[in-house]
């Protein structure tokens, strides 16, 4: 799989909204980006995932760059309790394993 | 609503003992599963992968007699931690999938504590 680069932490304002970038300059063709969250002492939770175009859910919106290398999550609007580790992951289609690196420490101030 | 359990949510054993975990995929019938383990302050590392009505399948540095891992269902996936000493203490979190393009949702996990 790719390896992904992302900020070790990042603080956002409440109700301001959250863009979180990831690196994913060797990802390949068929490779797929998705994002996953772990609120503390809980699991993963999944957020979103795309291949080439943009995607939005009721969570968020993943903006993928033309050339792929890079993507950015976004929050529309951060709440406490988005106050995460954000986890970006490049995943090939065929293949089960999810490569979690250290992900981004997203801390939602008041 | 959550797609996959697990129980116990956290376990205290003492140093030697047994602990089993299991994993249940509460929306589908799932071929695959896979366990994770989580170190305070470190990321997700892929620990196996457990396939229905076959071996387990271990990553590199995972002692297979040590975490025994019984997926003898498509809905159920057990890891016990055998003679569990300190240094198992961990964060255990288990997914599952049917098909390689399935999203994967993650169970809640279980904090294992060995004194």
């Amino acid at each position: 799989d790719a390896k992904t680069t992302q900020p070790t932490s990042m603080d956002c304002a409440e109700g301001r909204a959250a863009n979180l970038p990831c690196n994913h300059s060797t990802i390949s063709g068929n490779e797929y980006v998705y994002w996953y969250r772990q609120i503390h002492s809980q699991g993963p939770q999944y957020i979103i995932h795309g291949l080439k175009n943009n995607e939005t859910n009721e969570m968020a919106s993943l903006i993928i760059t033309e050339d792929r290398k890079s993507s950015t999550l976004i929050l529309p609007h951060a709440t406490l309790r988005d106050t995460a580790v954000y986890y970006c992951i490049v995943r090939v289609g065929n293949d089960y394993k999810l490569s979690f690196g250290a992900g981004t420490t997203v801390t939602v101030r008041a | 609503g959550a797609v996959v359990s697990q129980h116990p949510s956290w376990v205290i054993c003492k140093s030697g003992t047994s602990v089993k975990i299991e994993c249940r995929s509460l929306d589908f019938q799932a071929t695959t599963m896979f366990w994770y383990r989580q170190f305070p302050k470190q990321s997700l590392m892929l620990m196996a992968t457990s396939n229905e009505g076959s071996k387990a399948t271990y990553e590199q540095g995972v002692e297979k007699d040590k975490f025994l891992i019984n997926h003898a269902s498509l809905t159920l996936s057990t890891l016990t931690v055998t003679s569990a000493h300190p240094e198992d203490s961990s964060f255990y979190i288990c997914t599952r999938t049917r098909s390689s393009t399935d999203t994967q949702y993650f169970g809640p996990g279980t904090r294992l504590t060995v004194l």
